[in-house]
């Protein structure tokens, strides 16, 4: 069965610093990967995925992350943290051509310090 | 273009009452999902409907939880009777048809406290 660790619970930055948020999956084959964001009192937004291809993955409001297949992880990165990041961090995994499916982790709340 | 509609945004309710959820999902949106996320955890898939026909409801505890989307447009969730772990946000999701590539836009949710 497909399953999605995030193993940070809450991490907390300084604005300008750099952030990476950590996820691991268990599947048998390479899966379908997501991040979204989920600001309070929103839905999720969707910063960006990995189907195939460049392992290195450009998102929206200057994310990305970083396929590794050695390592079963999708970390999601961003170079200088603004205050608006704040926000909970959602990864996703779902079985190749069946993205109805997604099976969510715990998420990541990200604080962020002036 | 407007995105995914929820309704109400909050709602408490006492344990075994019934309450229910509304969904208005983007235009041209085949597929409505409806998903609840446990304070602490993600969102679980309850039911997927592709127009007005269930897809998937294989995670939706059917002794006190109904779906439907009648017209194939919006959808209502209900619970009846409610227990106190029913406690979560409930997402609804739409997308324009199902499968590869095909991101799902989320509403805002429904924060329902059962006491």
């Amino acid at each position: 069965a497909q399953s999605v660790t995030q193993p940070d619970i809450h991490i907390t930055v300084s604005e300008g610093a750099s952030l990476e948020l950590r996820c691991n999956y268990s599947y048998g084959a390479t899966p379908y990967l997501f991040w979204y964001v989920q600001s309070p009192g929103q839905g999720l937004q969707l910063l960006l995925k990995y189907f195939s291809g460049d392992t290195l993955v450009q998102g929206i409001k200057g994310f990305e992350a970083e396929f590794k297949r050695s390592q079963s992880s999708f970390n999601l990165r961003k170079p200088s943290v603004h205050w608006s990041d704040a926000a909970e961090y959602f990864c996703a995994v779902a079985r190749p051509y069946n993205t109805d499916k997604l099976i969510f982790g715990t998420g990541t709340r990200l604080q962020v310090f002036p | 273009e407007a995105g995914v509609a929820q309704s109400p945004r909050y709602k408490i309710i006492e344990k075994r009452q019934s309450v229910a959820f509304w969904c208005n999902p983007i235009s041209g949106h085949a597929t409505l999902y409806w998903y609840q996320q446990i304070l602490g955890q993600g969102p679980k898939l309850l039911i997927q409907f592709q127009n007005n026909g269930v897809v998937d409801d294989s995670q939706l505890p059917k002794d006190r939880f109904s779906a439907e989307r009648l017209k194939g447009v919006d959808s209502t969730l209900k619970i009846q009777p409610a227990k106190l772990e029913d406690s979560a946000v409930y997402l609804c999701a739409s997308t324009i048809t199902p499968g590869a590539g095909n991101e799902q836009f989320f509403g805002p949710g429904t924060r329902l406290t059962v006491l």
